[in-house]
């Protein structure tokens, strides 16, 4: 069955630094890879999405992201955040094959103002 | 309406009774599913509703746990016999399908908190 890892759970920056988390995913075959943000008190909602063409995706709020097949990679990018970032973000995969979404465990990014 | 809803936004109930959470997808999106997030656990799948397809229970951690989704629209999960462990938030979203498969956005409910006493 396909996964989702996200191996930094608590990161911690100062305004104005570069961003980089990582997630992989764990399947051969054809995939859509999601982000999605949770600022505190609010709802999950949708950051950024690939399905195909373009492999560098680019988002609201500055974020990007780039689909890396050879490395099973979706890491999400932001080269300069902001206080307002700070947040919890998952990444999910779709396989074309199996509809249901699965997120990672997601990171919480605290931003130092 | 507006968005997904979710009632009720908090429960607690004592260990061993039975409890039933109830989503509201936007109207129109033939795709709902149930998550559960626990602290440091991220997003757990729990069930999958695709239009008038079998629902996918592959994420349901046991037997206590079972859902149903009325006339394609609003969905209820019940969790029969709670245990401590089933403290959690609940959260439901719903899609809209394009071509079949769930590569449209994910429109997520507020959840609702379940403290299992």
């Amino acid at each position: 069955a396909q996964s989702v890892s996200q191996h930094n759970h608590h990161v911690i920056l100062s305004e104005a630094a570069s961003l980089e988390l990582g997630c992989n995913y764990s399947y051969g075959g054809t995939v859509n890879l999601f982000w999605y943000v949770q600022y505190p008190g609010q709802h999950l909602q949708l950051l950024l999405k690939y399905f195909s063409g373009d492999p560098l995706v680019k988002g609201i709020k500055g974020f990007e992201a780039e689909f890396i097949k050879s490395k099973f990679s979706f890491n999400l990018r932001k080269p300069s955040v902001q206080w307002s970032d700070t947040a919890e973000y998952f990444c999910a995969v779709n396989v074309n094959r199996d509809d249901k979404i699965i997120f990672g465990k997601g990171t919480r990014l605290h931003i130092l103002p | 309406g507006a968005g997904v809803s979710q009632s009720p936004s908090n429960k607690v109930t004592e260990k061993g009774k039975d409890v039933e959470l109830r989503c509201d997808p936007i109207s129109g999106h033939t795709a709902l599913y149930w998550y559960r997030q626990s602290l440091g656990q991220g997003l757990e799948f729990l069930i999958y509703f695709q239009g008038n397809s079998a629902p996918d229970k592959s994420g349901l951690p046991s037997d206590r746990f079972s859902a149903e989704r009325t006339g394609g629209s609003v969905s209820t999960l019940t969790i029969q016999r709670t245990q401590q462990e089933d403290s959690a938030v609940y959260l439901c979203a719903s899609s809209f399908l394009l071509g079949g498969a769930s590569t449209d956005t994910q429109y997520f409910g507020p959840g609702t908190r379940l403290t299992v006493l």
